[in-house]
């Protein structure tokens, strides 16, 4: 019963190869998110998606792309994985439709290290 | 810049002792959260605020919304507090997060 669970915990692969990263979430939270962690352990989100409005952080490369099936998964697409692409990528999910007092707080998953060879 | 900064970078504390990280934001925001995570862990949740102050264990969260400042206090360390702590703010539509304090407690 995790609330947000991400799939695989680790994934090694080598330069140019497409992989995915599965996140779900059963908290009925209705904003995903993905993050990824340098190795300075500073957080940078990547894409903010509810069932309205995905937002994309410009400095993202469009080899990422985020699929979200429906409101309980959002997975991350990475298309010709590069070396810089090695990280930590966490998915995460809230609330925030409904106006401040429905704010949540965020919920993590348990993060995917990705090392591209 | 960032539109969250957090000080220190890096605390080392005697366990016991009482630590002060604190965070300051530049934008508007409709909460400010506090983040712990563990060395090759996952990361939690601590505290969700949006005016004056809040309190679970030894762990205490402020904020002062006229300053743009909130502080995370730990009274009492204990080597087991060894995190990383991460400011984030959400301003309604978007995430915003400080750098983190890596914080060391000593036994």
């Amino acid at each position: 019963d995790t609330a947000v669970s991400q799939t695989p915990k680790y994934l090694v692969t080598q330069m140019g190869n497409d992989k995915s990263i599965k996140c779900e979430q059963n908290l009925g939270h209705d904003t995903m998110y993905w993050y990824k962690q340098d190795s300075k352990k500073f957080l940078k989100i990547m894409f903010s998606y509810n069932n309205k409005e995905l937002i994309i952080n410009e400095t993202v490369p469009n080899r990422f792309s985020p699929k979200s099936p429906d409101k309980a998964h959002l997975n991350l697409h990475i298309n010709s994985l590069e070396l810089g692409d090695s990280a930590v990528y966490f998915c995460a999910s809230s609330r925030l439709t409904g106006g401040t007092s429905y704010n949540s707080p965020l919920h993590f998953g348990n993060g995917t290290r990705l090392t591209v060879t | 810049k960032n539109e969250v900064e957090q000080s220190p970078q890096n605390l080392t504390a005697q366990e016991g002792e009482f630590i002060t990280i604190n965070c300051s934001y530049s934008v508007g925001i409709s909460a400010l959260h506090w983040l712990q995570q563990h060395p090759g862990g996952g990361i939690v949740s601590l505290f969700m605020l949006s005016s004056g102050k809040k309190k679970h264990g030894r762990l205490i969260a402020t904020i002062n919304i006229q300053e743009k400042h909130s502080s995370l206090h730990i009274t009492a360390s204990h080597p087991r507090d060894s995190a990383v702590y991460i400011c984030a703010v959400n301003t309604g539509n978007q995430f915003y997060f400080g750098t983190g304090t890596s914080l060391t407690v000593i036994p």
